[in-house]
């Protein structure tokens, strides 16, 4: 059974104060790995798909990377804005026995204080 | 371009009844996915539909159905609600299934049942 873990489970650091969030997964072929931003009552937002160990991917502040078991989001220099619960998901291989949708972590919510 | 639409945004229901959500995926879109958000178990697969057929099912009992149309719109039922049923569902869609394509999500229709 396919399994995400995300930590910490909330995180809050000031303005400028950058940091890691990480994603642990267990999947028994990976197809891809997802980074989602969900806003309070809203839909996850898109914000990286990561493919194979060593790729990296940046968005302004934002930085993904992805190994064989774990993928970080790395965050430089936060603004408040910044703050939102961020998801992490996979999607197996075909044929693993499994649905083919993602299965998500719990996600880490990230709070930046001015 | 126009995102995933979902209708209602909120709705509230009463224990026995059953419900009917709707979900226009982005244009060109022939995959569309229902996911279920809920504080304790996160967001949750419940399947994906492609070319009118359902492709992938989660682990959600038969009360839960969908159909999609030539359109491609999609619909979900649950019926005889459960109070445990009151979720975030949230509609997502993809160019097609069976790829590691970018999944994007609508803002969602909020279930209350009482």
């Amino acid at each position: 059974e396919d399994q995400v873990t995300q930590s910490p489970e909330a995180l809050r650091l000031q303005e400028g104060e950058s940091s890691s969030l990480n994603c642990s997964y267990t999947v028994s072929g990976l197809r891809g790995l997802f980074w989602y931003r969900q806003d309070p009552g809203k839909g996850p937002e898109f914000l990286f798909t990561l493919y194979s160990a060593g790729e990296e991917k940046e968005k302004e502040r934002l930085k993904a990377t992805l190994t064989k078991k774990e993928s970080f989001l790395h965050i430089t220099a936060p603004k408040p804005e910044d703050s939102a619960t961020y998801l992490c998901a996979v999607q197996p291989l075909p044929g693993g026995g499994g649905a083919d949708g993602l299965t998500f972590g719990k996600g880490t919510h990230l709070i930046i204080q001015p | 371009k126009a995102g995933v639409t979902q209708t209602p945004r909120y709705l509230i229901k009463t224990r026995g009844q059953q419900v009917t959500l709707s979900c226009s995926p982005i244009s060109g879109h022939r995959s569309v996915s229902w996911y279920q958000q809920t504080p304790g178990q996160g967001l949750q697969f419940l399947f994906e539909y492609f070319s009118e057929t359902q492709r992938n099912k989660g682990n959600f009992p038969g009360r839960f159905s969908g159909r999609q149309f030539s359109n491609s719109r999609s619909e979900m039922n649950v019926s005889t609600l459960e109070l445990g049923d009151s979720a975030l569902y949230l509609c997502a869609s993809r160019p097609r299934t069976g790829t590691g394509n970018t999944i994007y999500f609508g803002e969602g229709s909020w279930l209350t049942v009482v």
